[in-house]
């Protein structure tokens, strides 16, 4: 079954350091999407993006963080210089139709330290 | 603001008994979508359960079951024969019935241990 797949599933870095995180979604779906948790908190929306642009970023996605879709597979999350906030699992999905009715799949997710 | 509140962070329940996971939520909306995610220990988020918010029937799927009220903003997930495998943290969601909107709003999550 297809899946959505998440690298790396773990990641410490020092502050200050960038960080990517990439996201294989599923290959016939259009919608993307990053979520993150900080621990014990909800699942945030960071972005959406379709048709090659972000289509809708919270506030928390600000100038730090992009999102780009290089090679028509990979979707990646860049956090230009990261803080200690930014500790959390983030969470890749996709879905076939949008959101107004479509099922979200999942990765199981990249754990980001920043120390 | 939409907001979706999970007041239960853990619950256990012993194999083969019935639990039922509290979900609430503040909306202005409408129409909109609610679901529940399940997410196993070390594993992916996988939808549970759907339910539309024009539809008055709950919706149900196998051994689960929602308690949607529209009046009282409330969804709760019934989780009938519980089994070993249902033990992850279950996720309340909505999302508006809106062109243009791509952000599902989650709960905190209720961390549900079945006990053999």
């Amino acid at each position: 079954e297809p899946e959505v797949t998440q690298t790396p599933s773990h990641q410490v870095t020092q502050m200050g350091q960038e960080v990517i995180l990439r996201c294989v979604p599923i290959s016939n779906h259009l919608y993307f999407y990053w979520y993150r948790q900080i621990l014990g908190q909800k699942v945030e929306f960071l972005v959406s993006f379709y048709n090659n642009e972000i289509s809708e970023k919270s506030e928390i996605f600000d100038d730090q963080f992009s999102v780009e879709r290089p090679d028509g597979s990979n979707f990646t999350l860049k956090i230009r210089s990261t803080k200690l906030e930014d500790s959390a699992m983030y969470f890749c999905a996709s879905s076939e139709t949008p959101s107004l009715t479509g099922e979200l799949f999942f990765g199981e997710g990249s754990r980001l330290t920043v120390l | 603001a939409q907001t979706v509140t999970q007041s239960q962070p853990e619950m256990s329940v012993q194999e083969a008994e019935t639990v039922t996971l509290s979900c609430t939520y503040d909306t202005s909306e409408n129409n909109y979508y609610l679901f529940w995610y399940k997410q196993p220990p070390s594993r992916q988020m996988i939808l549970v359960i759907r339910q539309e918010a024009y539809k008055q029937q709950n919706a149900t799927e196998n051994r689960f079951s929602v308690n949607f009220q529209k009046a009282a903003k409330s969804f709760s997930l019934k989780i009938s024969d519980s089994q070993l495998g249902d033990t992850a943290m279950y996720f309340c969601a909505f999302i508006p019935q809106r062109a243009g909107t791509y952000k599902y709003i989650f709960g905190t999550g209720t961390r549900l241990k079945v006990l053999a």
